[in-house]
């Protein structure tokens, strides 16, 4: 059974650079069938796509985040990771990663969620 | 940029109807697919590609999508379908999500 499991520090400052590890366990991030993704949700508010990455090292990202924004993959630890710099308040939220299928383009499994709040 | 729109709440006796309306410009062009989420947990995918079930989803879950709107109906309401309900779409290579709508079972 493919589990996600997200990691990273729970508080970052603002203006820093928010970083997040998503490991994946019982499945290979090499898997041609699947793409690997972040996904994050305010508080109360709806979700946001942040972008996806494919074994190879092609990404595709949300155009209204592409300049804050980098993903990217590590085969060798099953990890793909998430950064977002120069980070305010309103980045706070629950961060998700999630599997996305190559062939129907759906989220058809997600992590537990991190939640990253920004604060001085 | 795309916005999908959904109603705040829905509301619904157990074993009655549930349907839930997810619209955007020409939605029915794109497939649609929808995502359960209960309090404190991630989202579950509960219909994608318009009306296709994931294994393991009950058959009371059913999808359907037509020119400007997608519908998730559920047949037969039980208390643990209580839950925010979020629809998804891509448009321009980016996935977008509804605004969200909670479902009371009461």
């Amino acid at each position: 059974q493919v589990q996600l499991q997200e990691s990273g520090p729970g508080l970052v400052k603002p203006s820093e650079t928010l970083s997040l590890t998503c490991s994946v366990s019982g499945g290979s991030v090499s898997s041609p069938t699947y793409y690997w993704s972040w996904i994050r949700q305010p508080p109360g508010k709806k979700l946001e796509y942040f972008g996806y990455i494919y074994y190879s090292g092609t990404t595709n990202y949300n155009p209204s985040l592409r300049s804050r924004v980098t993903i990217s993959i590590d085969t060798s630890t099953n990890q793909f990771s998430l950064k977002l710099y120069s980070v305010t308040a309103a980045d706070t939220a629950i961060y998700f990663c999630a599997r996305t299928t190559a062939s129907g383009y759906y989220f058809d499994l997600w992590g537990q969620g991190a939640l990253v709040t920004v604060s001085s | 940029s795309y916005e999908l729109t959904q109603p705040p709440s829905v509301s619904v006796s157990p074993g009655q109807t549930a349907s839930i309306t997810c619209s955007g410009d020409n939605l029915g062009d794109k497939y649609a697919c929808w995502y359960q989420q209960k309090p404190g947990q991630s989202p579950v995918l509960v219909i994608y590609q318009d009306d296709k079930r994931p294994s393991g989803i009950p058959e009371r879950f059913s999808g359907s999508n037509s020119g400007n709107t997608a519908t998730l109906t559920i047949s037969g309401a039980q208390t643990m379908d209580e839950a925010d309900y979020f629809c998804q779409a891509w448009d321009s290579s980016t996935a977008v999500f509804g605004t969200g709508t909670k479902v009371t079972v009461l």
